[in-house]
C-alpha cells in the first residue's frame, strides 16, 4: 500500500466556513495532486506541485488554494465552503525522474469526502 | 481534449469470465497507464505500457496497445467478485506535465 494519507476522511460544515484538507505521503515524492471527483464520475485535476513552494493550477477551476511548504505535505483550502464544493477530493503523488520527460504513476490516498450544507 | 475514452462505461459479468475494457485518446504518448478504484476508495495503479511496447502482463491483466490506433485495452481473465471496481485509463501524452485520467468503466462481477 501507497504511504499518502488524507484527513478528514469525511466532513459535514456548514456554508461559509473555512476549510482546510490535510495531504501527507512518506515516499518523498516531488510531484503531488488533487483531484476532484464526484462519485462514479472522472477525475478532474485541480492543483498540482512539482515540489517546495511550486503550485500550479490544474484543468478544472477552482476556488481551492494550495500550499506546498514540506516535501510531505500539500494541503488544500477552501476559503469559503460552498454547497457547490460538495465532492470527494484525491489526494496523489509520484516520482520525477531526473531529466526524464514523462510521468510515473501516481500513488492516491483515500479521499476525503466533503458536503457543504 | 486528449483525455484517454473507456468503452464501455459500465460490464457485468459473472465470476470467472473475462472481461475487456477499452481506452482511446487523441494525441501521441509516453506511456499509458492503468487504474483500479474501489468504492470509497483510491485509485491504485495497476500497470504501465510504454510507447514502444505491445502488449504487458500481470498476473491476471492483459494489457495491449496500438499507438496507431490510438487505444489500449485492458484484459482480466477469469473475474472474481473482488475485481468489481471502476477502472481508468490514464495517458502520459507528450508536452503534458501530468496525466489525464479517462471517465472509467465501471465492472460489477457477480459470484
Amino acid at each position: 500500500e501507497a504511504d499518502i494519507y488524507q484527513t478528514p476522511r469525511y466532513l459535514v460544515i456548514g456554508t461559509g466556513k473555512k476549510i482546510t484538507l490535510e495531504c501527507s505521503q512518506t515516499m518523498g515524492h516531488d510531484k503531488m495532486y488533487w483531484y476532484q471527483q464526484d462519485p462514479g464520475m472522472e477525475l478532474h485535476l485541480i492543483h498540482y506541485s512539482y515540489g517546495v513552494n511550486s503550485t500550479e493550477k490544474g484543468d478544472l477551476s477552482s476556488e481551492s488554494t494550495v500550499s506546498r511548504i514540506r516535501t510531505e505535505h500539500f494541503p488544500l483550502t477552501l476559503e469559503s465552503a460552498r454547497p457547490s464544493h460538495t465532492s470527494q477530493y484525491l489526494c496523489a503523488s509520484s516520482e520525477s525522474r531526473p531529466g526524464g520527460s514523462y510521468n510515473q504513476p501516481q500513488h492516491f490516498g483515500d479521499g476525503t469526502r466533503l458536503s457543504i450544507l | 481534449s486528449q483525455q484517454g475514452e473507456e468503452d464501455p462505461q459500465a460490464l457485468s459479468i459473472q465470476e470467472g469470465e473475462n472481461a475487456t475494457m477499452n481506452c482511446s485518446y487523441k494525441t501521441s504518448i509516453n506511456n499509458l497507464q492503468w487504474y483500479r478504484q474501489n468504492s470509497g476508495r483510491g485509485l491504485v495503479h495497476l500497470i504501465l505500457i510504454r510507447s514502444n511496447e505491445r502488449e504487458k502482463h500481470s498476473g491476471r491483466l492483459r494489457v495491449t496497445l496500438d499507438t496507431s490506433k490510438k487505444s489500449s485495452s485492458l484484459l482480466i481473465t477469469a473475474s472474481r467478485a473482488a475485481d468489481t471496481a471502476s477502472y481508468f485509463c490514464a495517458t502520459d501524452a507528450s508536452g503534458y506535465s501530468t496525466l489525464t485520467f479517462g471517465k472509467g468503466t465501471m465492472l460489477l462481477v457477480s459470484p
